[in-house]
Order: structure tokens, then sequence, then C-alpha cells
């Protein structure tokens, strides 16, 4: 899983609440990305950044929200919004620029009650 | 539409006899593709990728995949599986400035002692 860190592995909430799942690199990559993992369905992307202070919607955008303060660190929010949160959330992290592989981390597992 | 088509849920292999993973793709332009491996609960390993040159690229822990562009195909090869091998199978495309990759579904590969 290399040098980046998702807490945490398992998280339970209620329907309504919203929840913050974290990512942290040190990899000194300066492009990070959320997916979404469900099964059958291959990975979606949900929010990347390229850069710090800058975020761009991906596929699945509607009902989560992100920020980029730091280099290191990329935490997603899964809000109440969200119809149907239960799902494999991956974070990765990539050097900036077209052909380079991603990282990931270990996976977070959402589940909403 | 830029798409990633893994035809296969699932692969079965004796171990000791090679294996091939299938993936074809449908993108605009010079595509840069690449193989994940995914183990249960995990998050997803870089195995190689083509960016330009060799149609035949080799990557870790033995396996290789061969880039066919009048097939639009990129698929995963190892000449004799491992029971170890055992797992789920990503292929990616990127494009767009290398912050989009889209993923296929994932191809389950079995390989049985």
């Amino acid at each position: 899983d290399g040098g980046i860190t998702q807490s945490p592995k398992y998280l339970f909430r209620k329907e309504g609440q919203n929840v913050t799942l974290s990512c942290e690199q040190n990899l000194n990559h300066d492009a990070m990305y959320w997916y979404r993992q469900d099964p059958g369905q291959g990975l979606r992307l949900i929010y990347y950044s390229q850069i710090v202070n800058d975020f761009q919607k991906g596929d699945i955008a509607e009902g989560y929200s992100v920020s980029r303060e730091k280099k290191e660190s990329f935490p997603l929010t899964v809000t109440s919004a969200q119809k149907n949160p239960t799902a494999f959330y991956l974070c990765a992290s990539s050097i900036k620029g077209q052909g380079y592989e991603q990282y990931f981390g270990p996976g977070t597992r959402l589940t909403v009650t | 539409a830029q798409s990633v088509a893994q035809p296969e849920d699932q692969v079965n292999v004796a171990e000791g006899n090679p294996l091939t993973v299938k993936c074809t793709y449908s993108v605009s332009g010079n595509p840069y593709l690449f193989w994940y491996v995914q183990y249960p609960n995990r998050g997803l390993q870089f195995l190689l990728k083509y960016i330009t040159g060799d149609n035949l690229v080799k990557g870790s822990y033995g396996f290789e995949a061969e880039f066919n562009k009048s097939q639009t195909s990129f698929h995963l090869k190892k000449p004799s599986a491992l029971v170890s091998d055992s797992a789920l199978y990503f292929c990616a495309v990127g494009f767009g400035g290398g912050f989009k990759t889209i993923f296929g579904a994932g191809t389950r590969l079995f390989v049985k002692a």
C-alpha cells in the first residue's frame, strides 16, 4: 500500500450523518484521488486534486466533498446527501502528469445503516 | 466515449499453466494503459504500464502485457500461474492530460493447485 494511509479501516454511521474519511501520503505526490468501489463496477472517480487548494469533480461527486489544504492530506466527507454511501473507498496519489501510475491506500469500508 | 472492457468476470487456471486476463479499450488519442491487482480488502497495487515503445511490457511478479493497437487490446499474461496470483485484476486507461483514469470492472483470477 506504499506511503498512503487511510483511516479508519472500517467505519459505521447512521443515515443522515456526515462522515469524513482520512487520506494521508508521504510520497511527495502532487496529485491525489478518491474512488468508490462497488462489487462488479470497478472503481469510479469521486474527486481528484492536482495541487494544494485545488480539486475537481470526478464522475460521481454528488453527495461528497473534499479539501486539499496540505499536499499530504486529501480528506473526503460523505454527506447525508449521498443516496447510497455504503461502499469501499480508496484514496490514491500519483506524480502529476501523463502516464504515471497511481499508488493506493488500503481503503476504508463505510457502512451506513 | 472513453471506456475499458474486461470481458471475463472470472478466469480459472491450474497452477503452472499460462494465464491470460483480457482487456480492450476505447479512447481517442494515444492511451496510457495500466494493470493493477487487488487482494481482498486491500488497495490496488500497480503491476505494469504501457506508455509508448515496445508492445510487450514486463512488470512485477512475472507478469507481462501485450499492447495491440489494431485490436485496441492490452491483455495481461503470465507464463506459469501461481496459487498466490489469485486476486482481482483491473485494467485501466489514462487520458486527458493524465488525471483521468478509467478502470475496468475487474477480472477475478482463481489459480487452482
